[in-house]
């Protein structure tokens, strides 16, 4: 069964402007984790947040993590064509669970 | 630092064959994880390992699959005889107990 649930499944932007993807669980977790999946590749981690922390950054990358609302964000910043792939949360909750992910394209 | 290695990249087999898949993990990592990625979805744990112990295969379908991490390093995920709706992308991912995953490149199974 799957926990996390990303927001929205599509998203079409032109370079330079930020995205923004969402993440929603439904049960308590040790942490929460951002990936990133090219077509036809496998999955490279991006991020992991703790449940006792808030907000981290990664250069272009921002997490924020609101447990009372059980979601998660990611934000990219100055979005690159190289950002165009698929991208996922995972919870854990001593089991790993990932969402249907967002699907990014980022137009040049 | 090797990554995680899986073979085959890929693999074509006739409905009712058995199949096989090998992940070596990275050095070092105890944990040890099965997915299953259809196309377009995330990946499903299908098992995890701490160690050589099965720790979560409760989304395994045991009457075809099985999977083996002797010495808690190597492990090999098996489906016979596989079926049409096997078709997919099974990755394998290693990490030290549940801290980030690493993954492999993933086995493209299909089944005619």
């Amino acid at each position: 069964s799957q926990q996390g649930e990303e927001d929205p499944q599509a998203l079409s932007i032109q370079e330079g402007e930020n995205a923004t993807m969402n993440c929603s669980y439904k049960t308590s977790i040790n942490n929460l984790q951002w990936y990133r999946q090219n077509s036809g590749r496998g999955l490279v981690h991006l991020i992991l947040i703790r449940s006792n922390e808030r907000e981290k950054h990664s250069g272009r990358l921002r997490v924020t993590l609101d447990t009372s609302k059980k979601s998660s964000s990611l934000l990219i910043t100055a979005s690159r064509a190289a950002d165009t792939a698929s991208y996922f949360c995972a919870t854990d909750n001593n089991d790993m669970r990932f969402g249907a992910g967002t699907r990014l394209t980022v137009k040049p | 630092e090797a990554g995680v290695v899986q073979s085959p990249r890929y693999k074509i087999i006739e409905k009712k064959q058995p199949v096989a898949f090998w992940c070596n993990p990275i050095s070092g990592h105890n944990t040890l994880y099965w997915y299953l990625q259809n196309l377009g979805q995330g990946p499903e744990l299908l098992i995890r390992y701490e160690n050589e112990e099965a720790v979560d295969d409760s989304q395994l379908p045991k009457d075809r699959f099985s999977a083996e991490r002797l010495k808690g390093v190597d492990s090999t995920l098996k489906i016979q005889p596989a079926e049409l709706g096997d078709s997919a992308v099974y990755l394998c991912a290693s990490s030290f107990n549940t801290d980030t995953q690493y993954f492999g490149p993933g086995t493209r199974l299909t089944v005619l």
